[in-house]
């Protein structure tokens, strides 16, 4: 059983364009995430949502919004893409903030 | 804020021999939770240990370990008895608005 998903695993578009990487976790936790990783490993945080509430959302361009439908998915949406976009995001969740964080495997972007 | 440094880009090590990796942190919040992780070539990102600001001993997890020492804010992760799927990044990360360290490649050599 997956517990945190992503889709797509990879995705290679063209600049200009919009683009949405779903993630959904059934652990059961309250607590959603959406990190970059960027070609040097660096793993910086976007967005958390706690039980679909924003509570961080760290400087981000706003051609990225996420969406939290329900306790259990986390979506990136984002707009008008950008070479520096292309990263690997990582979807993750934990049982509440604070906690261990489980990771998806990962969404890798490549802006053309 | 807080912040997570780790000053080893590399690490070599034999196999069956331990190692340790550095951590050091900087928070001025009173209540924190540092975490490992580690991130093989294949690319998930696996938890290995938690370290509470409040726990009074250090944590284990098997082969992992945490030398917290609370007066230099270090949070360092020992591994014992190394294997060569040990070889991976391993990332040190602080509790409040998740903050990732740069992480430290570690290679088992046989």
């Amino acid at each position: 059983d997956t517990a945190v998903s992503q889709t797509p695993k990879y995705l290679v578009t063209q600049m200009g364009n919009d683009k949405s990487i779903k993630c959904e976790q059934n652990l059961g936790h309250d607590t959603m995430y959406w990190y970059k990783q960027d070609s040097k490993k660096f793993l910086k945080i976007m967005f958390s949502y706690n039980n679909k509430e924003l509570i961080i959302n760290e400087t981000v361009p706003n051609r990225f919004s996420p969406k939290s439908p329900d306790k259990a998915h986390l979506n990136l949406h984002i707009n008008s893409l950008e070479l520096g976009d292309s990263a690997v995001y990582f979807c993750a969740s934990s049982r509440k903030t604070l906690h261990e964080q489980f990771f998806g495997p990962g969404t890798r972007l490549t802006v053309l | 804020a807080q912040k997570i440094t780790q000053t080893q880009p590399g690490m070599f090590v034999q196999e069956k021999e331990a190692v340790t990796l550095d951590c050091t942190y900087d928070t001025s919040d009173p209540s924190y939770g540092l975490f490992w992780y580690k991130q093989p070539s294949s690319g998930e990102m696996i938890f290995l240990i938690y370290q509470g600001s409040y726990d009074q001993q250090n944590a284990t997890e098997g082969r992992y370990s945490l030398n917290f020492q609370k007066a230099r804010k270090s949070a360092n992760l020992v591994i014992s008895a190394s294997q060569l799927g040990d070889s991976a990044m391993y990332f040190c990360a602080g509790s409040y608005i998740p903050t990732f360290g740069r992480g430290t490649s570690l290679i088992v050599h046989p």
